[in-house]
């Protein structure tokens, strides 16, 4: 089974900060990856997602996230995080095939931009 | 229209009491998926509804947990004897269908749970 690791719980960061959060999986075969986001009282929505091509995906609100196979990484990435960006962001990884539904999230980390 | 519902959005009750928590998925969404957040640890999948084919239940984590999705649309999962372990924040997704490449899933609020 998958399992998905998210290296940092809280991140502290200054308006116009870069932003760079990690994402392991451990799953040998093709995989779908997703971030996604849930701002203060909001529902979990959908920030990015890859599935095949580009390995840098670019997805809402300036935020991109590269593949790296060789790593099992999916970094989400943003060159300058603004208050409004605090949430916490949680990293999801999908196996095609038996069980294609499921989604294996991460623990999740907590962005706290500070004006 | 409306995204997916959730009630109660909160619920105390007292340990060994059983709870009921419903799902009101998009209109038109065949696939339907329950998850439960515990302080501390990732999204665990619970159970899934794919239209009318018998559910995954997979990942309930005991006997105390069932779910049922009644013509196809409203959900309810039910906690039989609640625990103090059971507290914890249940979602609740739907999408189109269930291959998770071509079909976002959306999420409901969630339903905070607490076991006294």
């Amino acid at each position: 089974a998958q399992s998905v690791s998210q290296h940092n719980h809280h991140v502290i960061l200054s308006e116009a900060a870069s932003l760079e959060l990690g994402c392991n999986y451990s799953y040998g075969g093709t995989v779908n990856l997703f971030w996604y986001v849930q701002y203060p009282g909001q529902h979990l929505q959908l920030l990015l997602k890859y599935f095949s091509g580009d390995p840098l995906v670019k997805g809402i609100k300036g935020f991109e996230a590269e593949f790296i196979k060789s790593k099992f990484s999916f970094n989400l990435r943003k060159p300058s995080v603004q208050w409004s960006d605090t949430a916490e962001y949680l990293c999801a990884v999908n196996a095609p095939g038996a069980g294609s539904y499921q989604l294996t999230f991460g623990k999740g980390t907590k962005l706290s931009v500070i004006p | 229209g409306a995204g997916v519902s959730q009630s109660p959005s909160n619920k105390v009750t007292e340990k060994g009491k059983d709870v009921e928590l419903r799902c009101d998925p998009i209109s038109g969404h065949t696939a339907l998926y329950w998850y439960r957040q515990s302080l501390g640890q990732g999204l665990e999948f619970l159970i899934y509804f794919q239209g009318n084919s018998a559910p995954d239940k997979s990942g309930l984590p005991s006997d105390r947990f069932s779910a049922e999705r009644t013509g196809g649309s409203v959900s309810t999962l039910t906690i039989q004897r609640t625990q103090q372990e059971d507290s914890a924040v249940y979602l609740c997704a739907s999408s189109l269908a269930q291959n998770v490449a071509k079909n976002i899933q959306y999420f409901g609020a969630g339903t905070r749970l607490s076991v006294l």
